[in-house]
């Protein structure tokens, strides 16, 4: 059980082009997840935490308006890197929380942007 | 002061050696603990949560420290298969917000 699934695996897009990740909890309600961004030989950082049917709380220096998110049930919820440029290149992985403290990751997005 | 620190190795051990990893934690008033294990390119993976009375799960062993505020890692008989990345992460409350991330040990077990 605690699957979360992400789409796609890995982009390679134009700067300017905005790119959209979904994230999935597949077998259990995911009352809240978290989207973090990882560089490499870097630890995971928080960019943000979504629950269902709210705002997205942002960490600071995490600019809402390029990072959009959107969690529209309990099983879905989206990030949006929009006017995508080459700094934005990232490992980009969510998790999700069902009813306890533990996070299950999805596998990850390789974001590069040309 | 981080928030989480971890020597960030590598630790390099042979087959079957016993190893050990500390991580120390500043927020006194945290309340769950776990280690994950991340392997390269990967997504991090739950290994195991930390309780107070400390819990071994086969060749694993997690104790939580808090008047000292740590956490180790031990592993025992290490395999080839258990390099990767161990992030040491400290939650502070119980609802699973605010996961903090230790940026993680390096462990590469030698054949």
């Amino acid at each position: 059980g605690a699957v979360v699934s992400q789409h796609p695996s890995w982009v390679i897009c134009k700067s300017g082009t905005s790119v959209k990740i979904e994230c999935r909890s597949l077998d259990f309600q995911a009352t809240t997840m978290f989207w973090y961004r990882q560089f490499p030989k870097q630890s995971l950082m928080l960019m943000a935490t979504s629950n269902e049917g709210s705002k997205a709380t942002y960490e600071q220096g995490v600019e809402k308006d390029k990072f959009l998110i959107n969690h529209a049930s309990l099983t879905l919820s989206t990030l949006t890197v929009t006017s995508a440029h080459p700094e934005d290149s990232s490992f980009y992985i969510c998790s999700a929380r069902g009813t306890g403290a533990t996070q299950y990751f999805g596998p990850g997005t390789r974001l590069l942007v040309l | 002061r981080k928030e989480v620190e971890q020597d960030p190795g590598p630790f390099n051990v042979p087959e079957g050696a016993t190893v050990a990893f500390n991580c120390t934690y500043s927020n006194s008033a945290s309340q769950s603990f776990f280690w994950y294990r991340q392997d390269c390119r990967k997504e991090p993976k739950l290994l195991m949560s930390v309780y107070s009375s400390g819990n071994e799960d086969g060749r694993f062993t997690a104790q939580l420290n808090r008047a000292s505020q740590y956490i180790s890692l031990l592993i025992r008989d290490s395999k080839l298969s258990d390099s990767a990345t161990y992030l040491c992460v400290v939650n502070p409350d119980n609802y699973g917000q605010n996961f903090v991330f230790g940026p993680g040990t390096r462990l590469s077990v030698l054949p």
